[in-house]
């Protein structure tokens, strides 16, 4: 069975500063796709970054990029620039390729705080 | 209206209720999903619709039952609930033909089981 894992249930950073949200999992598939959402206070599941395991570039959007090592089964996410609004619980995700619908598998969350 | 919407965002019921939740997706998907979110627990997913038609039933209990009479809406029956299913329920869209894998998310239904 596929696990994600979150290891920071909270982490901090002053504004306009960098901070990277860690992650990492377990799964027997080659090709899947991991994900980044973004959980507001709204609690509306928003998603910020996707990447897809058989490229090796590392995703980017906008101030979003992630540190993709395959061997390693780790999906950091790098938040550039910090602003208020980037204050939300983060989820990591994994989905694999096979079946005919896409199931996503969610670690624990890391809840960012933002400080003026 | 785009995107994926839920109805109602708030939900108070009684253990001996019957309640609907809806979810209505208008991005042309295919998919769709029910997930239970609790405090300090992962998403959990409880079902998928895909074509209409049940893919997953994550050992979801009886007093949950999913209905998904076309490919952009889907509800969730609820019945005899517990306090313990008080949580925010989330449902899903995704286009799986395209094979990205993304899921667009509505803006889940708070529900207190009292």
């Amino acid at each position: 069975a596929q696990t994600v894992t979150q290891s920071q249930p909270e982490m901090s950073v002053q504004e306009a500063e960098t901070v990277t949200l860690s992650c990492t999992y377990d799964t027997s598939e080659s090709d899947y796709y991991l994900f980044w959402y973004k959980q507001p206070p709204s609690r509306q599941m928003i998603l910020v970054i996707r990447q897809e395991a058989y490229k090796q570039q590392n995703a980017t959007e906008n101030r979003f990029s992630v540190n993709f090592q395959k061997a390693a089964k780790s999906f950091s996410l790098k938040i550039s620039d910090s602003q208020l609004g980037d204050a939300a619980m983060y989820f990591c995700a994994y989905t694999t390729l096979s079946g005919s619908a896409r199931q996503l598998t969610f670690g624990s969350g890391t809840q960012l705080t933002v400080l003026p | 209206e785009t995107g994926v919407t839920q109805t109602p965002r708030h939900l108070v019921m009684g253990m001996t209720n019957k309640k609907s939740l809806k979810c209505e997706q208008h991005l042309g998907h295919n998919a769709m999903y029910w997930y239970k979110q609790s405090a300090k627990k992962p998403l959990e997913l409880m079902f998928v619709y895909n074509f209409k038609e049940q893919t997953e039933n994550n050992s979801v209990p009886s007093r949950f039952s999913p209905e998904c009479p076309n490919s952009s809406h889907l509800f969730l029956h609820l019945h005899t609930l517990q306090p313990e299913d008080s949580a925010l329920y989330l449902c899903a869209s995704s286009q799986d033909i395209d094979g990205a894998g993304t899921q667009y998310f509505g803006p889940g239904t708070r529900l207190l089981v009292l």
